[in-house]
C-alpha cells in the first residue's frame, strides 16, 4: 500500500526552472525508484537507486538515496514542457514495494 | 525488446460481472506484479507471480485473483464486480528473481464498472 510521504503534491513552474521533489518513509528500504506517468499510460522508470547515499543522474534528472535509507529526492534541471506528468517514488525492501501518492508537475512555456 | 503489454486497454463492465485482464511481460522477465491505481488510493499492490506461483499478495478481497502461465504471461481476474473496482490496472514485470529488482510497467487496462 501507499505508505510513502511524497511532496509536494503538485508544482507549477516556468519552463527552464529547476524542480525538486522528495519522498520520506518511516521504514527503511533497500531500493528507491522514481517513475513518471503520463495520462492514460503506465509509469515509466526514470532512475533506480540501490545504495544509501547513492547519487544517480539520467540526463537532466538527478536522484539520491538518503543516507538513513528512509528518504529519496529527485531533481529535474532546466525543465521543459514534456516534463509534465506525475512523478512517483517507490521504495522496496525484499518483496515489499510501496509507492508515494505522486507529484503532479505542470510546466508553463 | 518489446515492453510490457496489457490487453485490453479499455473495458466497460456492469456490476456483478467478472473480468479477466491479460499481461505479457518483457521477454526473459519471470516476475509479474499487478497493481490497482485510483485517484483516491494511488497505486495499490495486488499480487506478484514468479514461475507460475503467487509469491506475494496485497490486501485485496478474494474476488481478485490471478495466475501465471509457463511462458510468464499473467492474467488477473475480478469476480462479482463492484463500482469501486473501477480503476487503472497495471502490470509490471521484473527481470530479477525477486520483486526487489527494477519493475517495468505496462500501459494499463482502464476498467470502468457501471
Amino acid at each position: 500500500g501507499q505508505q510513502l510521504n511524497q511532496s509536494p503534491q503538485s508544482m507549477f513552474i516556468q519552463e527552464g526552472e529547476d524542480v525538486s521533489m522528495n519522498c520520506t518513509s518511516s521504514s527503511i528500504f533497500n531500493t528507491w525508484l522514481w517513475y513518471k506517468q503520463d495520462p492514460g499510460e503506465g509509469p515509466v522508470l526514470l532512475i533506480a537507486l540501490y545504495k544509501a547515499g547513492e547519487l544517480t543522474s539520467n540526463g537532466r534528472l538527478t536522484a539520491q538515496f538518503g543516507i538513513t535509507r528512509k528518504d529519496s529526492f529527485l531533481n529535474i534541471s532546466a525543465s521543459i514542457p514534456s516534463d509534465v506528468g506525475i512523478y512517483f517514488c517507490a521504495g522496496q525492501l525484499l518483496r515489499d514495494m510501496r509507492f508515494g501518492a505522486g507529484t503532479r508537475l505542470t510546466v508553463k512555456p | 525488446k518489446a515492453g510490457v503489454t496489457q490487453t485490453p486497454r479499455y473495458l466497460i463492465k456492469t456490476r456483478g460481472q467478472q473480468v479477466t485482464l491479460s499481461c505479457s511481460p518483457i521477454s526473459g522477465h519471470r516476475s509479474v506484479s499487478w497493481y490497482q491505481q485510483t485517484p483516491g488510493q494511488g497505486l495499490q499492490f495486488l499480487f506478484e507471480y514468479f514461475s507460475e506461483t503467487q509469491r506475494n499478495k496485497g490486501n485485496f478481497p478474494g474476488r481478485f485473483s490471478g495466475r501465471q502461465f509457463s511462458n510468464s504471461r499473467s492474467e488477473m481476474n475480478v469476480s462479482t464486480l463492484e463500482l469501486g473496482d473501477s480503476a487503472l490496472y497495471l502490470c509490471a514485470s521484473s527481470s530479477g528473481w525477486d520483486i526487489s529488482y527494477e519493475q517495468y510497467f505496462g500501459p494499463g487496462t482502464r476498467l470502468t464498472v457501471t
